[in-house]
């Protein structure tokens, strides 16, 4: 069965500070991967997704993520943030159909 | 496109109520997937259709809970009767078809059981 691990359970930032969010997935087959957002209160926004060909994403908000096969990872980005950035963050994989989240990263995003 | 719709967006009711989730998905779409949230157990499947047909409800915690999907625009996730432990946030996502794995999520509902 696959997996999603999130080992940074809060990241706090500076605002305008470069972010990176960390993500390792088990799939014994090539992975559909996903990023999804969620603001307080409200659903889960889709940021951006793999399914094959170029590594490097890009998604909304200006954000990114590169797959790393060897490494299992699928680590999102973001050059500059800002307070609005402030949410937790999921990355999920697909197998047999189903999502599988991560247990998500809460961040913050200080003045 | 309006979205994944979902009803009620707050609901809160005693020990031993019943109590129903809606979903209207995205038009077009042929999945639907239902999803619960809480903080010990973070973002758990519950049950999906396809084509309106139940696929996989392993996710189901008890008899308590059960799901329909009447028509390709409408599903619902009732709880009978609920407990506090219910107490969570219920999302409702749909995906076009099989294959195309993205899944959009509606806002969720808020349930409490006191």
């Amino acid at each position: 069965a696959q997996s999603v691990t999130q080992p940074d359970i809060h990241i706090t930032v500076s605002e305008g500070a470069s972010l990176e969010l960390r993500c390792n997935y088990s799939y014994g087959a090539t992975p559909y991967l996903f990023w999804y957002v969620q603001s307080p209160g409200q659903g889960l926004q889709l940021l951006l997704k793999y399914f094959s060909g170029d590594t490097l994403v890009q998604g909304i908000k200006g954000f990114e993520a590169e797959f790393k096969r060897s490494q299992s990872s699928f680590n999102l980005r973001k050059p500059s943030v800002h307070w609005s950035d402030a949410a937790e963050y999921f990355c999920a994989v697909v197998g047999n159909e189903k999502l599988t989240f991560g247990t998500g990263t809460r961040l913050t995003i200080i003045p | 496109d309006a979205g994944v719709i979902q009803s009620p967006r707050h609901e809160v009711t005693e020990m031993g109520q019943e109590v129903t989730l809606r979903c209207k998905p995205i038009s077009g779409h042929n999945s639907l997937f239902w999803y619960r949230q809480t903080m010990m157990r973070g973002l758990e499947l519950l049950i999906y259709f396809n084509n309106n047909v139940p696929i996989d409800d392993s996710g189901m915690p008890e008899d308590r809970f059960s799901a329909k999907m009447p028509n390709a625009s409408f599903s619902t996730l009732k709880i009978q009767p609920s407990e506090p432990r219910d107490s969570a946030v219920y999302f409702c996502a749909s995906r076009l078809t099989s294959g195309q794995e993205t899944q959009y999520f509606g806002p969720g509902t808020r349930l409490l059981v006191l």
